[in-house]
């Protein structure tokens, strides 16, 4: 079946620092959706996207539908300690959606 | 505004029980997805169901799991005769009208197994 790549596996940053992470396909998606899992809590929804090339923003996150329709990105604009998380990309699996292992992230005061 | 509900928040049962975990979808979604999802690990796919119908279960473990959906009440994901290994987090999902609408999760039930 599909299979999703994210990058980095994990991440340290200071607080205020901008953050990019990826995601990628070995297939080519019609839709893109990244969702954020606290601990101890279920994923929620960041942002979707549908359209190659697409650029969407929802506050300090931005999302990008890659060109190739086999990536995505997710950036968060001056981190905060409220952005720690493992944040999961998903994608079309047939009737339903595959999901990425994970980016962690960890922000440093 | 209820988004997706599910319970017990956490189980625990002895090797050999049964477990039976409970989903209500979002109001108005008639989609219903289980996931399992271990320490450390990504959400795994275990089964979608619409409405008194079982739509894939490609995920889900052919012997002990069972998950229905029917027309009233919640979807309830079934775990006979329990095992050690079947601790994990399951969590439900929900969406509207089509399987390729986004997903809304609850937070989950944590299954430990004594």
């Amino acid at each position: 079946g599909q299979q999703l790549n994210q990058s980095p596996q994990s991440m340290f940053i200071q607080e205020g620092e901008d953050v990019s992470m990826n995601c990628t396909s070995s297939s080519i998606f019609n839709t893109w959706l990244w969702y954020k899992q606290d601990p101890g809590e279920g994923p929620v929804l960041l942002i979707a996207l549908y359209k190659a090339g697409e650029l969407t923003s929802n506050g300090r996150l931005t999302a990008q539908f890659g060109i190739t329709r086999k990536d995505s990105f997710l950036n968060i604009s001056a981190s905060i300690p409220s952005d720690v998380g493992i944040y999961f990309c998903a994608g079309p699996n047939g009737q339903n959606f595959v999901f990425g292992p994970g980016t962690r992230l960890s922000v440093l005061p | 505004n209820a988004g997706v509900m599910q319970n017990p928040r956490h189980l625990v049962r002895r090797r050999g029980q049964e477990a039976r975990l409970r989903c209500s979808p979002m109001k108005g979604h008639s989609h219903v997805y289980w996931y399992r999802q271990l320490p450390e690990e990504g959400l795994k796919f275990m089964v979608y169901l619409q409405k008194e119908n079982i739509i894939d279960e490609s995920g889900m473990p052919k012997e002990r799991f069972s998950a229905e959906f029917p027309k009233e009440g919640p979807s309830i994901l079934r775990i006979q005769q329990v095992v050690r290994g079947d601790s994990a987090a399951y969590f439900c999902a929900s969406s509207h009208r089509d399987s390729n609408q986004p997903q809304h999760f609850g937070d989950g039930t944590r299954l430990s197994i004594l």
